[in-house]
């Protein structure tokens, strides 16, 4: 079945740090890939996705390959804010009728001025 | 203009209660999904309906009962509630057709606490 692996948390970075947090996935077919993010006390926000392979998604200065060969889809991101601590989550979708996103187990990003 | 609204946002309830939470989206969506969070973050799937018909069903104890009276509502009923159905649960809603690119779109989550 479908799976999704990334980072271990908790990361913790000092503002204008530079950020990756890798994410890498096991699919039968040809997956979408998203990253989802959960700031404190709020539910999930799409942060990017990609559909294809060499996809680049990109959104708030977070940026993030849809890699086939090495079946990843590093988050990046140059230099972090306190704004940026949250929950990010890895996921990924295939087509068909029991469409449904696939969740990494989350990555806790803590942000210090 | 909230496109997933589900309600309430916090429930405490004691144990062997029967709760519902609702759900409802106004993005024209034809599928809604039910997703648990547990106390280490972990999401996972548990129901799905696409135009009120179900068509993912995870192994979850039939305690835990969806309705959809149409499709831009999912509600979700927990009969005889046990303390490890502590959780967030957010519903979400996408369209089906259109291949694996389609966007799920989520809630603000329900923060049940059983005690």
């Amino acid at each position: 079945g479908n799976s999704v692996t990334q980072m271990e948390g908790p990361v913790t970075l000092s503002e204008e740090a530079f950020l990756t947090i890798n994410c890498t996935y096991t699919a039968t077919g040809y997956p979408s890939l998203f990253w989802y993010v959960q700031y404190p006390g709020e539910g999930l926000q799409l942060l990017l996705k990609a559909t294809k392979a060499d996809d680049k998604g990109s959104n708030k200065g977070f940026e993030a390959t849809y890699r086939k060969e090495t079946t990843s889809f590093h988050l990046e991101k140059g230099s972090v804010q306190v704004s940026d601590s949250a929950v990010y989550f890895c996921a990924l979708s295939e087509g068909g009728s029991n469409y449904k996103l696939t969740f990494g187990k989350g990555t806790l990003l803590t942000v210090n001025p | 203009d909230t496109a997933v609204s589900q309600t309430p946002k916090y429930l405490v309830t004691q144990m062997g209660n029967d709760k519902s939470i609702k759900c409802e989206q106004n993005l024209g969506h034809d599928t809604m999904y039910w997703y648990k969070q547990d106390s280490k973050k972990f999401l996972k799937i548990m129901f799905s309906y696409n135009n009120k018909e179900l068509i993912i069903n995870e192994t979850v104890p039939n305690r835990f009962s969806p309705k959809s009276p149409d499709k831009a509502h999912l509600n979700l009923h927990i009969n005889s509630l046990e303390l490890g159905d502590s959780a967030v649960y957010f519903c979400a809603s996408s369209h089906l057709v259109g291949g694996s690119g389609n966007t799920i779109y989520f809630g603000e989550g329900s923060w049940l606490t059983v005690v």
